[in-house]
């Protein structure tokens, strides 16, 4: 079965500085997604980035990028320029490509503070 | 294109009773998911339906929870004789397709008091 980890609980950025957030994934599958959903306290799943597995070029999106080690099976987050907006909870997500199974598996999220 | 409707947004309900989260997908998308996030957790997958069927179940609790995805209508997720524990977030997300990306709504916070 796939696994998601996140191992940082909380992480603290000051305004303007860069953060990066931690994941590790567990898959004996080739063909796969990832996924950066960011959480605010409105709940809403905000999909932040997405990465497909048989890509090897890093995914990005304005601010926003990632470090995909496919070997290593990491899928960091890097987030630019930070803004008191960043602040949320995320959560790295892995979604099979395969037939059948495309449920999405969930890390327990970092909880991410911006300092002013 | 509205986005992934549920309601409703908060629902209390005492120990006992019956809770029934509703969630409308987005035009189009003939499949749905529900997750619960217990607080500080993850989501986590409960069950995967189109319409009128239920493809995959293996997240969902043996008893007492129930989903269906009818031809015309919202999805339902059916929690009966709630106790504390069901106190969570529940999640809906639809796709238009196999193996295409999911969009999520605001969620439903139940509360068990």
């Amino acid at each position: 079965a796939q696994t998601v980890t996140q191992s940082q609980p909380e992480m603290s950025v000051q305004e303007a500085e860069t953060v990066t957030l931690s994941c590790t994934y567990d898959t004996s599958e080739s063909d796969y997604y990832l996924f950066w959903y960011k959480q605010p306290p409105s709940r809403q799943m905000i999909l932040v980035i997405r990465q497909e597995a048989y890509k090897q070029q890093n995914a990005t999106e304005n601010r926003f990028s990632v470090n995909f080690q496919k070997a290593a099976k990491s899928f960091s987050l890097k987030i630019s320029d930070s803004q008191l907006g960043d602040a949320a909870m995320y959560f790295c997500a892995y979604r099979s490509a395969n037939s059948g199974t495309y449920k999405y598996i969930f890390g327990t999220g970092t909880r991410l503070k911006v300092l002013a | 294109n509205a986005g992934v409707m549920q309601n409703p947004r908060h629902l209390v309900r005492r120990r006992g009773q019956e809770a029934r989260l509703r969630c409308s997908p987005m035009k189009g998308h003939s499949h749905v998911y529900w997750y619960r996030q217990l607080p500080e957790e993850g989501l986590k997958f409960m069950v995967y339906l189109q319409k009128e069927n239920i493809i995959d179940e293996s997240g969902m609790p043996k008893e007492r929870f129930s989903a269906e995805f009818p031809k015309e209508g919202p999805s339902i997720l059916r929690i009966q004789q709630v106790v504390r524990g069901d106190s969570a977030a529940y999640f809906c997300a639809s796709a238009p397709g196999l193996n295409t990306e999911a969009f999520f709504g605001q969620g439903t916070r139940l509360t068990v008091v």
